[in-house]
């Protein structure tokens, strides 16, 4: 059975931690992987991955991926209150595509 | 501008009533889906459709109704099988032959009262 899995599935942090979150993957003919943030809202849309070992940054996040190892990881550096969300990740394989269940931070001043 | 429409934002419904959540995008996206999410969870996938005319259920169909007669639209039902229906609802689609991104709308927030 195709799944994604998120860990943690919630994390309390202060201002100015370093945080990482987990996302991996089994399924069948696997392409990408998206992570998404999503506060309010609708999720809106941070990296897409296709390669392993190619690191994807915009300011303080950042993301890579192991093909191998079948997992993403999310990292976010000098976290801040406005970093509170939930952190989607979904794998897109063949023509569809699974989300995990997410990973909701609280960031604390 | 492109992108996909929701509505209504907001629905409020009593017990026993169906009631019909519009999608629209007027991005030429082949593909389209439906989530749902309750307070602090993730997506969870109800109906997806590839095609026009085509569509399959998700993880948690039962209590939901699609169409798909127009690529740009797939209005989703929640029917009164549905014993839990009060959530927010996600409508969202993707290009298989683009970047593969889903493109989300602003989602419509359903209380059964």
């Amino acid at each position: 059975e195709d799944k994604v899995v998120q860990s943690p599935l919630s994390l309390v942090v202060h201002e100015g931690d370093t945080v990482t979150l987990n996302c991996s993957y089994e399924v069948t003919n696997f392409r990408s992987l998206l992570w998404y943030k999503q506060e309010k809202k609708a999720p809106t849309f941070l990296f897409m991955l296709t390669s392993s070992g190619i690191e994807k940054k915009s300011g303080r996040l950042s993301s890579i991926l192991d093909k191998k190892e079948l997992f993403s990881i999310l990292n976010i550096t000098a976290t801040q209150t406005g970093d509170s969300a939930i952190y989607l990740c979904a794998a897109i394989y063949n023509n569809d595509m699974r989300f995990g269940a997410g990973t909701r931070l609280t960031v604390k001043p | 501008d492109g992108g996909i429409t929701q509505s209504p934002k907001y629905l409020f419904r009593k017990e026993g009533q169906n009631v019909t959540l519009s999608c629209e995008q007027n991005l030429n996206h082949d593909a389209m889906y439906w989530y749902r999410q309750d307070p602090g969870q993730g997506l969870r996938l109800i109906y997806y459709s590839q095609i026009v005319n085509d569509f399959q259920k998700g993880d948690i169909a039962e209590g939901y109704s699609v169409s798909r007669e127009k690529k740009e639209s797939f209005p989703l039902t929640v029917t009164s099988a549905q014993k839990n229906p009060t959530a927010f609802y996600l409508c969202a689609s993707r290009d298989f032959g683009g970047t593969g991104e889903l493109f989300f709308g602003e989602g419509s927030r359903l209380t059964v009262l």
